[in-house]
């Protein structure tokens, strides 16, 4: 069945560059989640959107990072200006009702930025 | 220090072993519990999720949460190769939506 998709899988930046990284989540899923995952460690939060708004910005690093859910499905993360210590995999999670305590998010595989 | 401490490993063990893996944690506020299993390039799954403390079980997987010693554990019985992977642990407060905070993973090596 349809996970949650991410593209592209893989992303390779020169420091400066802007980049966008998609995520298409379970359809029908009303929570997405950001996370960034650096090498060896876990998942750190980023944002989360219930539908079109982002009610959680807490954990983006720095006004370089925006993401959006225009049309509260498909999402981007566009990081402005890369530099080398953005390099990570991004991972996207949607969960189906509101992002309660219980709710299972269902993450997608990741886009690994490289950024040289 | 982080909030939740856990051993990278990697841990190896022979096919049939019981796994035993951890994490510490030093937020008492903490009532959510979770273990996901991740796979190499692949996203985290959801293995067990457990509310305060006390003990779930689900086929060869077995979560414990030990609130007193902020301590919290995952066994896997009859190990196979397929459980190779990196297991995560995971936990939220009460308050809020649900944002958890991760351990770092520890790498599992069961060879044949």
């Amino acid at each position: 069945g349809a996970g949650v998709s991410q593209s592209p899988r893989y992303k390779v930046a020169k420091r400066g560059q802007d980049v966008a990284l998609r995520c298409d989540p379970i359809s029908g899923h009303v929570s997405l989640f950001w996370y960034q995952q650096a090498l060896g460690q876990g998942p750190e939060f980023l944002t989360y959107f219930q539908n079109e708004a982002q009610l959680d910005k807490s954990g983006l690093p720095s006004d370089r990072f925006f993401a959006e859910r225009p049309e509260g499905s498909v999402s981007t993360l566009k990081i402005q200006r890369t530099q080398q210590e953005d390099s990570a995999v991004y991972l996207c999670a949607s969960s189906l009702s509101s992002g309660g305590r219980t709710d299972t998010q269902y993450f997608g595989p990741g886009t690994r930025l490289t950024v040289l | 220090q982080k909030e939740v401490e856990q051993d990278p490993g990697p841990l190896s063990v022979p096919e049939g072993a019981i796994v035993s893996l951890n994490c510490t944690y030093s937020n008492s506020a903490f009532q959510y519990f979770m273990w996901y299993r991740q796979y190499s390039r692949k996203g985290p799954e959801l293995l067990m999720y457990t509310y305060s403390s006390g003990n779930k079980e689900d086929g060869r997987f077995t979560a414990q949460v030990d609130k007193s010693s902020k301590y919290i554990s995952l066994f896997i019985r009859d190990s196979q190769p397929s459980d190779s992977a990196t297991y995560l642990c995971a936990m939220s407060d009460s308050g809020g939506s649900y944002i958890p905070t991760f351990g770092r993973g520890t790498s599992l090596i069961v060879h044949p």
